[in-house]
């Protein structure tokens, strides 16, 4: 069974970077999607959106122009970059695993979850 | 505000059944699949059905789902205490991304 872990600084400055890498165990990191997934604290769920192993990504159109996702199929490990962060960006951020296909009609779902890292924006 | 609307939270006593829903437009639902999540407190997020109404390995047929239109399902049965916890339905979008719904609190009287 494949198991994610998230890492990356637990404490980030406004207006600065945002870093968080999930390495992937216990299989392979190619030919799947991957999806980055946050929550801030008493929050609902937010995607932020997916990388497959070739590199291809979608991201929320809200956090679009902020985000950039990268994949090391060397390493088994795929990261997430959020630029300009601000306190709104405090949240717990997931890794995921992705099953995707369509019949018609698409299926994609996140079936493995990492257990989280919590990522606090502030000076 | 979610994309996809849920209640914020659903009650029954131990061993009912209870019904959450998940309302969509054709941007979503209506034209692709849902999934539901279960987060336990304090805990990541699981999947629980996929494909409208399939159960993963290891996930009891007590949890069920099914899908009409634009609006999803999940259906408990045999509630238990180790059910309580907030349930998140989510699908593709014709935006190109995942959405959720706000999650639904269920509680286990």
């Amino acid at each position: 069974q494949v198991q994610l872990q998230e890492s990356g600084p637990g404490l980030v400055k406004p207006s600065e970077t945002l870093s968080l890498t999930c390495t992937v165990s216990g299989g392979s990191i190619s030919s799947y999607y991957w999806s980055w997934i946050r929550q801030p604290a008493g929050k609902g769920l937010e995607w932020i959106g997916r990388i497959y192993t070739s590199g291809s990504t979608n991201y929320n159109p809200s956090l679009k122009s902020r985000v950039t996702m990268s994949v090391d199929t060397s390493k088994n490990q795929f990261s997430l970059k959020l630029s300009s962060v601000t306190a709104a960006d405090t949240a717990v951020y997931y890794c995921a695993s992705a099953q995707s296909g369509s019949y018609p009609g698409y299926y994609y779902y996140m079936d493995v979850w990492g257990k989280g890292t919590t990522v606090t924006v502030s000076s | 505000q979610s994309v996809l609307t849920q209640p914020p939270s659903v009650s029954a006593a131990p061993g009912q059944k209870v019904t959450i829903s998940c309302s969509g437009s054709s941007s979503n639902i209506g034209n692709n699949y849902v999934s539901w999540y279960q987060q336990l407190p304090g805990t990541a997020p699981k999947l629980l059905i996929y494909e409208n109404n399939k159960r993963p390995s290891g996930i009891p047929d007590r949890f069920s789902g099914s899908k009409s239109g634009t609006s999803a399902t999940l259906g408990i049965t045999g509630l238990q205490t180790g059910d309580e916890a907030d349930y998140y339905c989510g699908t593709w979008d014709s935006s190109l991304s995942v959405v959720f719904g706000g999650g639904t609190k269920l509680t286990v009287l």
